[in-house]
């Protein structure tokens, strides 16, 4: 384990559902992060929150809705999905500078059917 | 706009064997930092090397950093099957008005090391 917890590992979830991930982190960082990994693609940046800033991706689509309740815990709320939003999610957190590296959680996969 | 970008993106060697893996980015960076992703799994952390040093080592790893030419090396000596996996260099800018460090990756590099 990493220190950085990511629930649930496996999703599978259809058009019309309602579910959210769920990150935990109780390593002192104060910075958290949700990417998203699709096949041949980079990871790509979906949301930031550090201390009380919140920093977006402008091309992620609103049916992705970040909350971050405190600096331990993050959720990524998912509602009326497409197929091509099926990949792996993956949580991370560091301290605000970034300059000691970021810690990842194992991710989860996320099919949409 | 996306930052480092990994060259190859495939490597194929045998153990015991060194390995080398490039990453070109476009803009000045506050670190540049190398994880190692295993099949379906979160990524790793291996080394940050910050934008005033030129190499760093830990272990088998060897990264150096070269800002003029805006590009960083990641060397794998006395490759083990263990090492298959791939590799992503993170480019880590400052946010606006001094906000949050942002980190970018690459597509990554895809080691397999035969036994």
């Amino acid at each position: 384990e990493t220190g950085v917890t990511q629930t649930p590992r496996h999703l599978v979830m259809g058009m019309t559902n309602k579910k959210s991930l769920k990150c935990e982190q109780h390593l002192g960082h104060n910075a958290m992060y949700w990417y998203k990994q699709s096949a041949k693609k980079p990871l790509e940046l979906m949301f930031v929150y550090s201390l009380e800033e919140r920093v977006e991706n402008n091309s992620v689509p609103s049916r992705f809705s970040p909350e971050c309740p405190n600096s331990s815990h993050l959720f990524l709320h998912l509602h009326t999905l497409q197929p091509e939003d099926s990949a792996l999610y993956l949580c991370a957190s560091s301290l605000r500078d970034g300059d000691y590296g970021y810690t990842f959680g194992s991710g989860t996969r996320l099919t949409v059917v | 706009s996306q930052q480092g970008e990994e060259d190859p993106q495939a490597l194929s060697i045998q153990e015991g064997e060194n390995a080398t893996m490039n990453c070109s980015y476009k803009t000045s960076i506050n670190n540049l930092q190398w994880y190692r992703q295993n099949s379906g799994r979160g990524l790793v952390h291996l080394i940050l090397i910050r934008s005033n040093e030129r190499e760093k080592h830990s272990g088998r790893l060897r990264v150096t950093l070269d800002t003029s030419k805006k590009s960083s090396s990641l060397l794998i000596t006395a490759s083990r099957a263990a090492d298959t996996a791939s590799y992503f260099c993170a480019t880590v800018v400052s946010g606006r008005s001094g906000g949050s460090y942002i980190p970018t990756f690459g597509r990554g590099t895809s080691l397999i090391v035969h036994p």
